[in-house]
């Protein structure tokens, strides 16, 4: 498995402003990705982290929206920009570790924003 | 457009039995399936993950697999009130545009009664 930590765990943002979530790993891997559970949903895939080339986005999710970096095998930001409040949601990174596809998810980061 | 069903509940069982859960899937070409567990306000964490036709077991927990019928379910023996959890059924693709990719079920409650 693979350990995983976000920053920060949670906050409270006004409508119009930006926040930006780090999810570190403990391991290098190749490939990072960024969900959102709204509540009492389930999991989207927000986009697909490589290093050293542009983040892949799911449709209904754009880089102007969700700007991504990807500086090195262990490290990722996403950003929610110009948030409103359908935005509150739970951002999670995650990771594959330990073969064969299985893919670990950080503690999540839970984001209000009013 | 890539399906994962699942019965949201709650699925409510008494303490010692047995927990059924069932998933279905719409991409007949998936070859990958995992069960999450996610406890409220705690991120997912994997508990199986399955492959092939047939059975695998972990423990008080079951994964079943049936391809040909698009079906993967989980079985918890001996049900304790700690399983009570929101169960995620994933699914991983092969093609070009799924690989790598789990698109998720919308989870099932599960409650463990005394």
């Amino acid at each position: 498995s693979a350990v995983i930590s976000q920053k920060p765990s949670r906050d409270i943002c006004q409508r119009g402003t930006s926040l930006t979530i780090q999810c570190q790993v403990d391991s290098q891997v190749t490939m990072m990705f960024w969900y959102r559970q709204q509540p009492g949903q389930s999991l989207t895939l927000i986009a697909t982290a490589n290093q050293g080339s542009e983040a892949t986005y799911e449709s209904g999710f754009v880089i102007d929206k969700f700007p991504i970096s990807r500086p090195n095998l262990t490290f990722s930001t996403l950003t929610v920009s110009n948030m409103s409040p359908e935005d509150s949601s739970i951002y999670l990174c995650s990771v594959f570790a330990g073969g064969r596809e299985t893919q670990y998810f950080g503690p999540g980061t839970r984001l209000l924003v009013l | 457009q890539k399906e994962v069903e699942q019965n949201s509940g709650p699925l409510s069982v008494p303490e010692g039995a047995i927990a059924s859960l069932n998933c279905t899937y719409s991409d007949r070409g998936s070859q990958s399936f995992f069960w999450y567990r996610q406890y409220s306000g705690k991120s997912p964490e994997l508990i199986m993950s399955i492959y092939s036709n047939g059975d695998k077991e972990d423990g008080r927990f079951t994964a079943q697999l049936n391809k040909a019928s698009q079906y993967v379910s989980l079985l918890i023996r001996d049900s304790q009130p700690s399983d009570s959890a929101t169960y995620l059924c994933a699914v991983m693709g092969v093609d070009t545009g799924t690989a790598s990719k789990l698109t998720f079920g919308t989870g099932t409650r599960l409650q463990v009664t005394l």
